[in-house]
């Protein structure tokens, strides 16, 4: 059975460009988190989708947003980036809505010059 | 007060040893309670669940105590292969947040 998968594996953009970053969950699951982990910090949590819906974001500024389409899979977009955006961003799925026990992809290395 | 705090170590052991990971939690209110484990480099991997009984799996031990908000991790025998960062998780909010907390992370290194 496939893992979670995330592409691209990296990303190098300039600052007040916009990337987009892409997650296929595990199959049957239904709930995509997306976090960002920056160097020396722990998992932030920002955006948690769950049947096509936003059901919750952390604390983070309305230019991160994303969506999740009816094949569950779900993008991540971060507009006008700024350099503290680099970072690595880890998708997750789970099978019980409410993210109790993540499967992570490998995640996306975001670096913004 | 942080709302998951770990120490960062990091904590350098031979093989064979003993060692125990704490990690304090801010809710009182919070309901579940995992380690994770991250290699250098991937993505965080499920390593156990904490039940309130504690529990057990193989050379790894996890307790919970509520009553001083803090959970533990407790690895026997350390291999070559435990060498890690190991995360503390909690489920702060329930599930209608839908947003794990996650530690920093305490990394271990096991040396031959």
């Amino acid at each position: 059975e496939a893992g979670v998968t995330q592409s691209p594996t990296h990303l190098i953009k300039t600052r007040g460009q916009q990337a987009t970053l892409r997650c296929s969950p595990i199959s049957g699951h239904t709930s995509v988190y997306w976090y960002q982990q920056a160097l020396g910090l722990g998992l932030q949590f920002l955006l948690w989708y769950d049947e096509g819906e936003e059901r919750n974001r952390g604390n983070f500024p309305p230019r991160f947003s994303g969506r999740q389409f009816p094949n569950y899979s779900s993008e991540l977009n971060v507009n006008a980036l700024e350099l503290e955006d680099s970072a690595l961003y880890l998708c997750a799925s789970s099978l019980i809505q409410g993210g109790e026990k993540l499967f992570f992809g490998s995640g996306t290395q975001l670096s913004v010059l | 007060r942080k709302e998951v705090e770990q120490d960062p170590g990091p904590f350098n052991v031979p093989e064979g040893a003993t060692v125990a990971f704490n990690c304090t939690y801010s809710n009182s209110a919070s309901q579940s309670f995992f380690w994770y484990r991250q290699d250098c480099r991937k993505e965080p991997k499920l390593l156990m669940s904490v039940y309130s009984s504690g529990n057990e799996d193989g050379r790894f031990t996890a307790q919970l105590n509520r009553a001083s908000q803090y959970i533990s991790l407790l690895i026997r025998d350390s291999k070559l292969s435990d060498s890690a960062t190991y995360l503390c998780v909690v489920n702060m909010y329930g599930g209608s947040q839908g947003n794990l907390i996650f530690g920093k992370g305490t990394k271990l290194s096991v040396k031959p």
